[in-house]
């Protein structure tokens, strides 16, 4: 079956500029997770949902970032005014639930900000 | 707060030799789970094996075994039989019992030579 699947795979913005990064899970997952992994480190973790809500968003740097899943399926991540340092590949992740222990992780988008 | 840590940035080893990555934690739970994944050049996140706390016995995945010792907060990955496509970048990661989200450590680069 499909896994979990992210766009773009790459993105190239200005300083300043407002990004959308799209996850989509794998079906029937109702728990999705976002990281942020900066090169050569462990990815970090921003937020997760279970369903539509967010059940932990304690990792969002600022409120520059914010996310959404207003379907319980597909979530999007959003990064307003953006800065050099929010450069770094963007993970998204599914599980059949925030209690199932394996994470199902997709390609990542990484996002340039020149 | 949950930390992990893995100390040796860059392993090497030899086709069909075993290797040890070390990784160490902190956490103030008594359940939680701690997990080893496989990154490739790819980016794609990879489960590789899992430890509940709980389990005295240590967790086997084929060639993939671990060295969980709760009271020394240690679980190392073991990797035996080495193959070129082991060749990535390995992380320890740890979740808490009540919690979806997964603490990172900052990763270990295996190379297995031929």
């Amino acid at each position: 079956g499909a896994g979990v699947s992210q766009t773009p795979s790459n993105k190239v913005t200005e300083k300043g500029k407002y990004v959308e990064l799209r996850c989509d899970p794998i079906s029937g997952h109702t728990a999705l997770y976002w990281y942020r992994q900066s090169l050569g480190q462990g990815p970090e973790f921003l937020i997760y949902f279970q369903g539509t809500g967010a059940a932990d968003d304690s990792g969002l740097p600022n409120d520059r970032f914010f996310a959404v899943r207003p379907e319980g399926s597909v979530s999007t991540l959003k990064i307003q005014r953006t800065e050099r340092g929010d450069s770094a590949v963007y993970l998204c992740a599914s599980s059949p639930s925030d209690r199932t222990y394996e994470q199902y992780f997709g390609p990542g988008t990484r996002l340039t900000v020149t | 707060a949950q930390t992990v840590t893995q100390s040796q940035p860059e392993m090497s080893v030899q086709e069909a030799e075993t290797v040890t990555l070390s990784c160490t934690y902190d956490t103030s739970e008594n359940n939680y789970y701690l997990f080893w994944y496989k990154q490739p050049p790819s980016r794609q996140m990879i489960l590789v094996i899992r430890q509940e706390a709980y389990k005295q016995q240590n967790a086997t995945e084929n060639r993939f075994s671990v060295n969980f010792q709760k009271a020394a907060k240690s679980f190392s990955l073991k990797i035996s039989d080495s193959q070129l496509g082991d060749t990535a970048m390995y992380f320890c990661a740890l979740q808490g019992a009540n919690t979806g989200k997964l603490i990172f450590g900052q990763g270990t680069t295996l190379q297995v030579k031929p």
